[in-house]
């Protein structure tokens, strides 16, 4: 059973406009999500994360957006460049365990 | 500054062997973890290990088994090949665990198993 879902294989976007990433997830006991960011023939790398007391975080181009109510988050990327062409995996744990659960990834594509 | 590093790169498998990805960390992090990436599947954690002395099994275990006798290695071991086991393993490391403290990556052992 996948606790923590990206339903959307690939995107495209054009460079310069707005990526959104989706991720749900089924556990309600999640408390702290993460966003890592994968190249070819490298490991993950993190970009950013939020805490469930928390609706948004933001780091420059990126920010993080949680809706509890329905389970769900979203990485939004402004402005899109060339460089974040890479497979995105969203990413939850509890407090109490040292578990952290990856979904399947979002390959993002940026378009000239 | 090596992070995470992990060895080999690339291995080829016949079904029935057994062989044992390294994995060592200079960070002085507690929390280790070992996961495999399958074509279009995502990440799955396999085992991880909090600290010294101390494994515990993740969502994919079987056919697998660890050891964590110093802080900076965290070895895993394939007793008998399988072609299910074909797949990019990642081993990564953290100072607290899950919450509030981000997964350091290794580049990643390419396993296929023949």
């Amino acid at each position: 059973d996948q606790q923590v879902k990206q339903n959307s294989p690939s995107l495209s976007v054009q460079e310069g406009r707005i990526s959104i990433l989706n991720c749900d997830y089924t556990n309600s006991m999640f408390d702290y999500f993460l966003w890592y960011k994968k190249y070819p023939a490298e490991g993950p790398t993190f970009l950013i994360s939020i805490s469930s007391i928390k609706d948004k975080n933001e780091d420059g181009r990126f920010t993080v957006f949680l809706n509890k109510s329905a389970k769900h988050l979203s990485l939004h990327i402004v402005p899109s460049q060339p460089g974040d062409s890479a497979v995105y995996f969203c990413a939850a744990s509890v407090l109490t365990d040292d578990k952290i659960i990856f979904g399947k990834g979002t390959r993002l594509h940026i378009l000239p | 500054n090596a992070g995470v590093t992990q060895t080999p790169k690339f291995r080829i498998l016949k079904i029935g062997q057994s062989m044992t990805l390294q994995c060592a960390q200079d960070m002085n992090h507690n929390y280790m973890y070992w996961y495999r990436q399958d074509p279009g599947m995502g990440l799955k954690l396999i085992y991880y290990s909090v600290g010294a002395g101390i494994t515990d099994k993740g969502e994919v275990p079987n056919g697998y088994n660890v050891s964590r006798s110093t802080t900076e290695d965290f070895p895993l071991r394939l007793e008998l090949a399988a072609p299910s086991q074909t797949s990019v393993y990642f081993c990564a490391s953290s100072t607290q665990g899950g919450n509030n403290s981000p997964l350091h990556f290794g580049n990643g052992t390419r396993l296929t198993v023949t």
